[in-house]
């Protein structure tokens, strides 16, 4: 079975100031990862996701994640917050090969706070 | 264009009452997923259609859960002799075609509240 951790439940941070928000996997089968992001009374958006390929990839608002599948992490990281990017972050899993597929795997999500 | 909208935004009703949960996705999406999101959870799989099919109702958590899409377009989730524990935020989402690769685009959710 494939499970995603996310151990920072919430991270503050000042404007203007990098972020990096943690996520690991567990699998035994090749995955798919995804990163979205939750607004205030808004629905999941997506931010960027790996398939396959180059393993840094950049998605919506200046964020990007990297794949490191000796350490089965998707950390998600931006070089400079906005208030704006206050909202909570989920990181998921698709295993297309492990009797998961279609199936968006999440984990509890981090709450990023951004501050003044 | 239109997202996925979920109606009702919120409902309450008391333990014991029966409840539907309306989705709509987007226009042309073949495939369509439920998901719960419990207080400080991420969201956990119920059920995805394809078309008017459900090709995986393996996260129901029980036979009082039952979801249906008899268009396939519009789908409605129904919870019977409904459980405080049943409370949570509900979403939809819809993809183009049912594959891991495609995006899921989620509505904004119904929040469910049982006293």
């Amino acid at each position: 079975a494939q499970s995603v951790t996310q151990l920072d439940s919430q991270v503050p941070v000042f404007e203007e100031a990098p972020v990096e928000l943690r996520c690991n996997y567990s699998s035994s089968v090749s995955v798919y990862l995804f990163w979205y992001v939750q607004y205030p009374n808004q629905g999941l958006q997506l931010l960027l996701k790996y398939l396959s390929g180059s393993t840094l990839v950049k998605g919506i608002n200046g964020f990007e994640a990297e794949f490191n599948k000796s350490q089965t992490s998707f950390h998600l990281r931006k070089p400079s917050v906005h208030i704006s990017d206050t909202a909570e972050y989920f990181c998921a899993v698709i295993a297309p090969y492990g009797g998961a597929t279609n199936k968006l795997i999440f984990g509890t999500g981090t709450l990023l706070a951004v501050q003044p | 264009g239109a997202g996925v909208s979920q109606t009702p935004s919120n409902k309450v009703t008391e333990k014991g009452k029966y409840v539907e949960l309306r989705c709509d996705p987007i226009s042309g999406h073949t495939a369509l997923y439920w998901y719960r999101q419990s207080l400080g959870q991420g969201p956990e799989f119920l059920i995805y259609f394809q078309g008017t099919g459900a090709a995986d109702d393996s996260g129901l958590p029980n036979d009082r859960f039952f979801a249906v899409r008899p268009e396939g377009s519009v789908s409605t989730l129904k919870i019977q002799r409904t459980e405080r524990g049943d409370s949570a935020v509900y979403l939809c989402a819809s993809s183009l075609r049912l594959a891991d690769t495609d995006t899921q685009y989620f509505g904004p959710g119904t929040r469910l509240t049982v006293l």
